[in-house]
């Protein structure tokens, strides 16, 4: 089955700094690849997400980017800010067969912004 | 529109004992999922609903048990609860079964003794 690894599992930056997420995956049927963002004692929210007809979507500050023959795909965050101060997880669709919509994700990158 | 709503926020519970974490949606969303959080192990899928009356098993299945009797509702159930089932549990929902956001509910704590 699906196995999505995620590095690095803690990032410190200084506000205005970039920041980069690497999420690896297993299963090269793969074709979503959603990045979520859980503030403390909250549920995840997604933030952007890629398919993979695609190599890179940009929205504002952040931006994922697909490498499928390397089965790779990267959040970066640009200008970082303390709200952005989270955890976040990258995730990969299953091929479970049939139609249906689930994800593994990774195992999730603290992100702490310095102001 | 309150989404996703989950009850209760947190419990502890005696080991042995069985607990049904409930899960609500308005959206009416066809599809929905419980999921474990544990530190450094992510977000790992219990089960799964495509649609009111139809259940899948997700990664990590066992000593839970689940039902959709409608739309709206998706309750989880620890018919004997042990001490590794302390987690935060998540539940979700997406409209259909094609790729696309799931939107997560608050969470509950559970805390197994």
């Amino acid at each position: 089955g699906e196995n999505v690894e995620q590095h690095p599992s803690t990032l410190s930056v200084q506000e205005g700094d970039s920041a980069v997420i690497k999420c690896t995956y297993s299963d090269s049927a793969s074709n979503y690849f959603p990045w979520y963002k859980q503030e403390l004692g909250k549920g995840p929210q997604l933030i952007i997400d890629i398919r993979s007809n695609v190599g890179e979507k940009k929205d504002q500050r952040i931006a994922v980017t697909l490498n499928k023959t390397a089965k790779h795909f990267s959040l970066h965050i640009t200008e970082t800010q303390p709200e952005d101060s989270a955890v976040y997880f990258c995730a990969a669709r299953a091929n479970y067969g049939g139609a249906t919509n689930k994800l593994i994700f990774g195992t999730g990158t603290l992100l702490a912004v310095q102001p | 529109t309150a989404g996703i709503t989950q009850a209760p926020t947190s419990q502890i519970l005696a080991a042995g004992r069985s607990m049904t974490l409930r899960c609500t949606q308005d959206m009416r969303h066809n599809a929905m999922y419980w999921y474990r959080q544990d530190l450094g192990l992510g977000l790992r899928l219990i089960h799964y609903s495509n649609t009111a009356g139809t259940t899948g098993k997700g990664e990590v299945p066992d000593g839970y048990s689940v039902s959709r009797a409608n739309t709206d509702d998706f309750p989880l159930t620890l018919a004997s609860a042990v001490p590794s089932q302390t987690s935060v549990y998540f539940c979700a929902s997406t409209p259909g079964t094609t790729v696309g956001e799931q939107f997560f509910g608050p969470g509950t704590r559970l805390t197994v003794l």
